[in-house]
């Protein structure tokens, strides 16, 4: 079946360590993007990329990083400079970036602070 | 400043009713809108997107109305299924041939025996 895996489902980090996220989609879509999401908040743009070794940054980008070094695989790393990264992240992909393109998402990862 | 603007409720009512949720954007540039529908500690699913004319997927409704900037989801008959988090989306144009999507925070739906 296609979709788009996010791994792991939980994940906790210590005070001061970078931790990656991952996404995986295997429906051949061109642009990938991050979000994040705090409780009763909408969705904030972290880092989108619309084609491989190519990336920009979101409306949020400033303690994570992220890579785009094959088409499927779309990894966001969480630096020990996001002071406040407790939230619910989550990766999407569309086929192309274009109007009329809704973002199907990957099932997400909840990060929390040891 | 791009903004989409829904009312969080929580709307509660019984099964069987009617009932609407509005949603209005600031970009009049905005090119396509959907709705989403996000369950508790789940991630945001299509529910349908907004066409110009209207459009009708089984007991829900999409409006849109460009002039006003205003996008409008009616559910008719509700479920007890129907409970989540109504997601107001819009897509616009961002520059450098890309598009981006900005999210409102969502209507609470409960409906109740």
């Amino acid at each position: 079946d296609g979709g788009i895996t996010q791994s792991p489902k939980y994940l906790f980090r210590k005070e001061g360590q970078n931790v990656t996220l991952s996404c995986e989609q295997n429906l051949n879509h061109d642009a990938m993007y991050w979000y994040r999401q705090d409780p009763g908040q909408g969705l904030r743009l972290i880092y989108y990329s619309q084609i491989v070794n190519d990336f920009q940054k979101g409306d949020i980008a400033e303690g994570y990083s992220v890579s785009r070094e094959k088409k499927e695989s779309f990894p966001l790393t969480v630096t020990s400079a996001q002071k406040n990264p407790t939230a619910f992240y989550l990766c999407a992909s569309i086929p192309y970036t274009g109007a009329g393109q809704p973002q199907h998402f990957g099932d997400g990862t909840r990060l929390s602070i040891l | 400043r791009k903004e989409v603007e829904q009312d969080p409720g929580p709307f509660n009512v019984p099964e069987g009713a009617t009932v609407a949720f509005n949603c209005t954007y600031s970009n009049s540039a905005s090119q396509s809108f959907f709705w989403y529908r996000q369950d508790c500690r789940k991630e945001p699913k299509l529910l349908m997107s907004v066409y110009s004319s209207g459009n009708e997927d089984g007991r829900f409704t999409a409006q849109l109305n460009r002039a006003s900037q205003y996008i409008s989801l009616l559910i008719r008959d509700s479920k007890l299924s129907d409970s989540a988090t109504y997601l107001c989306v819009v897509n616009s144009y961002s520059g450098a041939g890309s598009y981006q999507l900005t999210f409102g925070k969502g209507t609470k739906l409960s409906v109740i025996p």
